[in-house]
């Protein structure tokens, strides 16, 4: 069975602090991304890479940077933790293609909380 | 503008009947894919359903139904016989064809099935 697993279900962080949410994948896939999902927003688009060490910003990159070293890893950085960073962080991945069917695989989410 | 709009911040449903949950797009592109997923309380994305914008049929997976109208640009989801574990958020997408890979997400609606 496919699996994308992120490293913590929750995580409580200080402001200021330098945080890393680890997510890995076990299918091979090209693309991963990191999504952050808040009450009334839905989820948006922080970071996504094509291929290891390739990495695009998406809608909400201010804040965040990314590490993709390896394929099946995708890191997604809080230089500095701010209050306004809490929030349900989503890794997913999904293969390389022109098809417009390709699904995008979710780990189970880390629900971060800068104190 | 949004690119996908969910109007329905929650909606109930009686167990056993059937329920519609509403999906709007915008995209000037003629080539996307449309994907509803379900979250539960567990936190992660499970994928449910797909409809291409050249697919001439509704997508149908099990109890789950896409009703597609391209010209009014809507793609709701059509929950028959609903079942206490189809509680959940639910949330519309779109990959543009033009686009990356990445999904856009609506706000989500949250179901709540009554026993």
């Amino acid at each position: 069975d496919v699996k994308v697993t992120q490293s913590s279900r929750y995580l409580v962080k200080r402001t200021g602090e330098k945080v890393f949410l680890e997510c890995v994948q076990d299918m091979d896939h090209e693309n991963m991304f990191w999504y952050r999902q808040d009450p009334g927003l839905g989820l948006r688009l922080i970071y996504f890479s094509y291929d290891v060490k390739m990495k695009e910003k998406g809608d909400i990159p201010e804040g965040y940077s990314v590490s993709r070293e390896k394929k099946e890893r995708f890191s997604l950085i809080l230089e500095s933790a701010s209050t306004n960073q809490t929030s349900m962080y989503l890794c997913a991945s999904s293969r390389e293609s022109w098809g417009f069917n390709e699904k995008l695989f979710f780990g189970s989410g880390t629900q971060l909380s800068v104190l | 503008a949004q690119k996908i709009t969910q109007t329905q911040p929650g909606m109930f449903v009686q167990e056993k009947e059937a329920v519609t949950l509403d999906c709007t797009y915008d995209t000037s592109d003629p080539s996307y894919g449309l994907f509803w997923y379900k979250q539960p309380s567990s936190g992660e994305m499970i994928f449910l359903i797909y409809q291409g914008s050249y697919d001439q049929q509704n997508a149908t997976e099990g109890r789950y139904s896409l009703n597609f109208q391209k010209a009014r640009k809507s793609a709701n989801l059509v929950i028959s016989a609903s079942q206490l574990g189809d509680s959940a958020m639910y949330f519309c997408a779109m990959r543009e064809g033009t686009g990356a890979n990445n999904l856009f997400f609506g706000t989500g609606t949250r179901l709540t099935v009554i026993p």
